[in-house]
């Protein structure tokens, strides 16, 4: 069935560093691929989308590239920021079918 | 624009009671989803509502319920509580547009089971 593997955490970087977390999907369907992020005592919060291939999503210096050939989302971020402390989940929708996640990530940003 | 709002955001609960969750979706969406998110099991799929209409259901057992009313609110009903119901129970909203819909997230009620 549908399912999204995100690397396995806690990641924990210096602040200003470069962020990477991997994400696959199997590649049923057409999916539309999300980043959420949800920050302690919080919901989630969507972060950023892409609906097809070769889309980019972006949002707040986050980008993810939509890549059909390598079923992958990675989320990245050039600099990050001890407030972007949190966990960071990577979803897959396709069809008449809700959003499956990931197991999520958590990023520790230490000053 | 007012966010999805869910209460209470709290609730304990004893060992084969009954719980009631509820959900108001942002304005203008008709569809809505409940969410398990219980510690190190990440986020379960539990429901789907759509102008009213139960639409999918995820691989839970029949003590969990719910309904979406009119108005698009939503209430998800637990019944005969066990200790393993202790979760967050997050609520999504979206247009119900279809795949490139995204789905926006309330912040959660915290269920605790005694």
């Amino acid at each position: 069935g549908d399912s999204v593997t995100q690397m396995e955490g806690p990641v924990t970087l210096s602040e200003e560093a470069f962020l990477t977390i991997n994400c696959t999907y199997t590649a049923t369907g057409y999916p539309s691929l999300f980043w959420y992020v949800q920050y302690p005592g919080e919901g989630l919060q969507l972060l950023l989308k892409a609906t097809k291939a070769d889309d980019k999503g972006s949002n707040k210096g986050f980008e993810a590239t939509y890549r059909k050939e390598t079923t992958s989302f990675h989320l990245e971020k050039g600099s990050v920021q001890v407030s972007d402390s949190a966990v960071y989940f990577c979803a897959r929708r396709s069809g008449n079918t809700p959003l499956v996640f990931g197991k999520g990530t958590r990023l520790s940003v230490i000053a | 624009e007012a966010g999805v709002t869910q209460s209470p955001t709290h609730l304990i609960k004893t060992r084969g009671q009954q719980a009631t969750l509820r959900c108001s979706p942002i304005s203008g969406h008709t569809s809505v989803y409940w969410y398990q998110q219980a510690l190190g099991l990440g986020l379960q799929f539990l429901l789907w509502y759509d102008e009213g209409e139960e639409r999918n259901r995820g691989n839970f057992p029949p003590r969990f319920s719910g309904r979406q009313f009119p108005n698009y609110s939503s209430e998800l009903n637990v019944n005969a509580l066990e200790l393993e119901d202790s979760a967050l129970y997050l609520c999504a909203s979206s247009l119900g547009q279809g795949v490139t819909d995204t789905q926006y997230f309330g912040p959660g009620t915290r269920l605790t089971v005694l």
